[in-house]
């Protein structure tokens, strides 16, 4: 079993729609989490970051984190072409040797005009 | 520099052949990471660096790989004897190094293809 499990897609949707991108994960020492969105042939940016459980908003983008369900989202508001891209979680345990991220396998999203 | 910087940014080689993937992150940024990510997987973990010493090699698949970073700034990914399965991005990160957060900013990756 992989560390962390994301739905491939991929995903369509018409502009203006929420998107909910999710991803599940096994370690529980596991306590930051982030987002990063991948353009074609781009490296990854990072676009949304939490620590332990909760809500983070941040424009359009809300990220959740459900620590007792291992359970992690990420919300898209009024979704924009401009927003067609993968969507890669990543999640790194805390303390020392806590020092690489673990990924989904991202998930394509494309946002129709 | 202003974000890290990788190169090349395409390598077509040989299976058999040597390649190196340089890495120059941003400037004062202490920890340097280096990732592979295949067609339609999320990036995997090869090698961290804080400063000069390999702190963390366990992602590094086999002893063909090696890394490098003798001045604390500039590293090079080396691949011995190529094969088609090294065919993959070659993504290069840095971070400050200095809390448990690791946010990390990513390069925009070596593309290699082993032929």
């Amino acid at each position: 079993q992989k560390e962390v499990e994301q739905d491939p897609g991929p995903l369509s949707v018409p502009e203006g729609a929420i998107v909910s991108l999710n991803c599940t994960y096994s370690n529980s020492a596991f306590q930051y989490f982030m987002w990063y969105r991948q353009y074609s042939r781009k490296g990854p940016e990072l676009l949304m970051y939490t620590y332990s459980s909760g809500n983070k908003e941040d424009g359009r983008f809300t990220a959740q984190v459900d620590k007792s369900s291992k359970y992690i989202s990420l919300f898209i508001r009024d979704s924009q072409p401009s927003d067609s891209a993968t969507y890669l979680c990543a999640m790194t345990a805390r303390g020392r040797g806590a020092n690489n991220l673990f990924f989904g396998t991202g998930t394509r999203l494309t946002v129709i005009p | 520099g202003a974000g890290v910087s990788q190169t090349p940014s395409n390598k077509v080689t040989e299976k058999g052949k040597y390649v190196e993937l340089r890495c120059d992150p941003i400037s004062g940024h202490t920890a340097l990471y280096w990732y592979r990510q295949s067609l339609g997987q999320g990036p995997e973990f090869l090698i961290y660096f804080q400063g000069t010493g390999a702190a963390d090699d366990s992602g590094l698949p086999n002893d063909r790989f090696f890394a490098v970073r003798p001045e604390g700034s500039v590293s090079t990914l080396k691949i011995q004897r190529t094969e088609r399965g090294d065919s993959a991005m070659y993504l290069c990160a840095s971070s400050l190094g200095t809390s448990g957060a690791n946010v990390l900013t990513f390069g925009a990756g070596s593309r290699l293809t082993v032929l």
